[in-house]
Parts: structure tokens; C-alpha cells; sequence
């Protein structure tokens, strides 16, 4: 089966720093990646489409600025909040796309944020 | 833009027993509707997988239909059990793209 990691999976920081996520397809090359967030009692929101070698798109009132994302290769994608605020804690989860159709999107185990 | 709406948001049952969850989405030109699980503080796991041209999907114990014309999809647990509490995720492409839109899931409670 095709997997996915994230890492790490919880992190704990200071209001004001940064902080990388890095969502990786172990055993399958992604032309495409999906960020999404999920707060408590809610469901997961789509945050960006990240594709292999081009800029992000993100969805409507996602500020780009705010949560970077780097596909710099076909199994990496990173997410970078930057100056981290108590509400940007949150469960990040993303996903791979194998071949480019939504059949084939494969979801990490998710990180936790949490900013004090 | 496609909504997806679960009903109900919560259900407690116990062990042995049938079910069915319901998810209702507003856009019917989908490429294909899903069912996830997820567990207390985890990510998605993938139940099922149904193509827009197709009307149900079986693995297992799980059954998943799609009206696509009705906009309704429902996912049947047989013979529950206490394993099998988590909460349920439905998941629909957003019209001719390949964007996931989740419903707020459906927490199960299988009792022993």
C-alpha cells in the first residue's frame, strides 16, 4: 500500500516562532500534495494544493504568507507556520496524490500544533 | 461549491447491532465520494472508495452506497463492534476537481 508519513507528529512551541511540517510519500512519487487543518469537533479544511516544482494554491482566506508550503520534490512537501499564534494550534493532516485523480489520495497520521 | 452534511453527528449502539450513517452533499458532479475512519487524535484511515459512475462499494463488513441524483451516500456497518467506535468521515470532490470536501463526521459508539 502507498503510505505517508508526517513528522512530527505533535509540536509544542512559543507564540511568535516557526514551525515545519514535512509530509512525505514513502513508497510512491506525488506530483501533488494536499495541506489540510482540522480544529476540534470540526471537519478537516482544505488549506492548499502543493504540486512538485510550482507554487502553492490556496483556498480562499488561507493566507500564503502565513503557512508556506515547499514542494521541492515527488515525495516531500513541507508546510511552514510562520509566527505561530495560540490560533494556529490545530491538527494538520496532508496528503499525496499517486496519479493525479482523488482516488488515489493517500493521508499521513496528522500533526498536532499547539502554540503557547 | 459542495457542502457535505452527516447526520447523525453522534450514535451509540450496541455491539452486534446494524447500523447506517448518512451523508448528504449539495454538488452531484463528483468524481468519486469516500468514506474514512478516524480514531481519537489520529489521521484518516481510507473505509471506502465509490466512483461516480458506480452505486455501492463492499469490503467486508462495510457497505457504501451513492445516489449521486438524490446527492446522498450511506455507509452500513454490519454486526458492529466495539472496534469499530471511531468517527466517520464522508468525503466528496468538489466539482471537476480533484479537492476533497469533508463532512464533520459521525461519531460511533459501539457499547459491549
Amino acid at each position: 500500500g502507498a503510505v505517508v508519513s508526517q513528522h512530527p507528529s505533535r509540536v509544542i512551541c512559543k507564540s511568535g516562532t516557526s514551525v515545519k511540517i514535512e509530509c512525505r510519500s514513502l513508497d510512491f512519487q506525488a506530483t501533488t500534495m494536499f495541506w489540510y487543518r482540522q480544529f476540534p469537533k470540526q471537519s478537516l479544511m482544505l488549506m492548499a494544493t502543493s504540486n512538485e516544482g510550482s507554487k502553492a494554491t490556496y483556498e480562499q482566506g488561507v493566507e500564503k504568507d502565513k503557512f508556506l508550503i515547499n514542494h521541492a520534490s515527488l515525495t516531500l512537501s513541507t508546510l511552514t507556520v510562520t509566527s505561530a499564534h495560540p490560533e494556529d494550534s490545530s491538527f494538520y493532516i496532508c496528503s499525496a496524490d499517486r496519479s493525479g485523480g482523488a482516488e488515489t489520495q493517500y493521508f499521513g497520521p496528522g500533526t498536532r500544533l499547539l502554540v503557547l | 461549491k459542495q457542502e457535505v452534511t452527516q447526520i447523525p453527528a453522534a450514535l451509540s449502539v450496541p455491539e452486534g447491532e446494524n447500523l447506517v450513517l448518512n451523508c448528504s452533499f449539495t454538488d452531484s458532479a463528483i468524481y468519486n465520494l469516500q468514506w474514512f475512519r478516524q480514531d481519537p487524535g489520529k489521521g484518516l484511515t481510507s473505509l471506502l472508495l465509490i466512483q461516480s459512475s458506480q452505486r455501492e462499494q463492499t469490503s467486508g463488513r462495510l457497505n457504501a452506497s451513492l445516489d449521486k441524483s438524490s446527492g446522498r451516500s450511506t455507509l452500513y456497518i454490519a454486526a458492529s463492534q466495539p472496534g469499530d467506535s471511531a468517527t466517520y468521515l464522508c468525503a466528496a470532490t468538489q466539482g471537476g476537481s480533484e479537492k476533497l470536501v469533508f463532512g464533520k463526521g459521525t461519531k460511533l459508539t459501539v457499547n459491549p
